[in-house]
């Protein structure tokens, strides 16, 4: 069974810097394409970024509202995706999700983990 | 950036309804699009892919169709389980975004 699993989420001031976990479980996980989510409270969803997998460079791609302050990153060893958050402002405030891309994507997804920025 | 339009925004169904609701992309998207289900607190669930390809789990209930810039996902019989919102979204260039959502509610 498919399990991802966030963590690292909390209050955080604005200005500052917050990394986010992502734990997976329950399949090859380095074969696959992963992404980052949110949705901010009482709104729609939002695509933040992804990282390729290895087999196709490890490469990234993020929304621009992100671009610049946001990283995704990797590691295979330990099935675990990160998102790196700089330079947070209160529009960042949102519950955050990552996902499994397999038949498209967000095809599994995890519970989610909210961060709150706020002064 | 590609624009997606879902309407209606609200529906009104019941139990046994067939529901149909529209996403409409302001660019041609091929077949690059993706249905969601959601309920209150809980993560979004994948329901279809490429437009039409249903995900592994999910009741035959549910069907997608369209290619191009129009696309529809539909209940063909309302369950209880099934009044939630639901989203598209597109994957077929960056940004990957999404519809502004259709809350399905009992009527």
């Amino acid at each position: 069974e498919v399990q991802l699993v966030e963590s690292g989420g909390g209050l955080v001031n604005p200005g500052r810097s917050l990394r986010l976990s992502c734990t997976a479980s329950g399949f090859t996980f380095a074969y696959y394409q992963m992404s980052w989510f949110r949705q901010a409270p009482g709104k729609g969803l939002e695509w933040v970024g992804f990282i390729r997998s290895n087999a196709y460079g490890g490469t990234t791609e993020y929304a621009a509202s992100v671009q610049g302050r946001f990283s995704i990153s990797r590691d295979d060893s330990k099935t675990i995706v990160y998102l790196q958050m700089n330079s947070l402002n209160t529009g960042d405030t949102a519950v955050y999700y990552c996902s499994r891309d397999a038949n498209g994507p967000g095809c599994d997804w995890g519970q989610g983990t909210l961060v709150t920025v706020s002064s | 950036d590609i624009q997606m339009t879902q309407s209606p925004s609200t529906l009104s169904a019941s139990v046994g309804d067939r529901v149909t609701i529209t996403c409409r992309a302001s660019q041609g998207i091929s077949i690059w699009l993706a249905w969601y289900q959601q309920t209150p607190g809980k993560a979004p669930k994948s329901l279809i892919y490429e437009a039409t390809s249903l995900q592994s789990g999910v009741p035959s209930r549910f069907s997608g169709s369209g290619s191009g810039t129009d696309f529809t996902l539909t209940i063909s019989s309302l369950q209880p389980e099934d009044f939630a919102t639901y989203y598209c979204q597109q994957y077929k260039s960056y940004p990957q975004t999404f519809g502004q959502g259709t809350r399905l509610e009992i009527e």
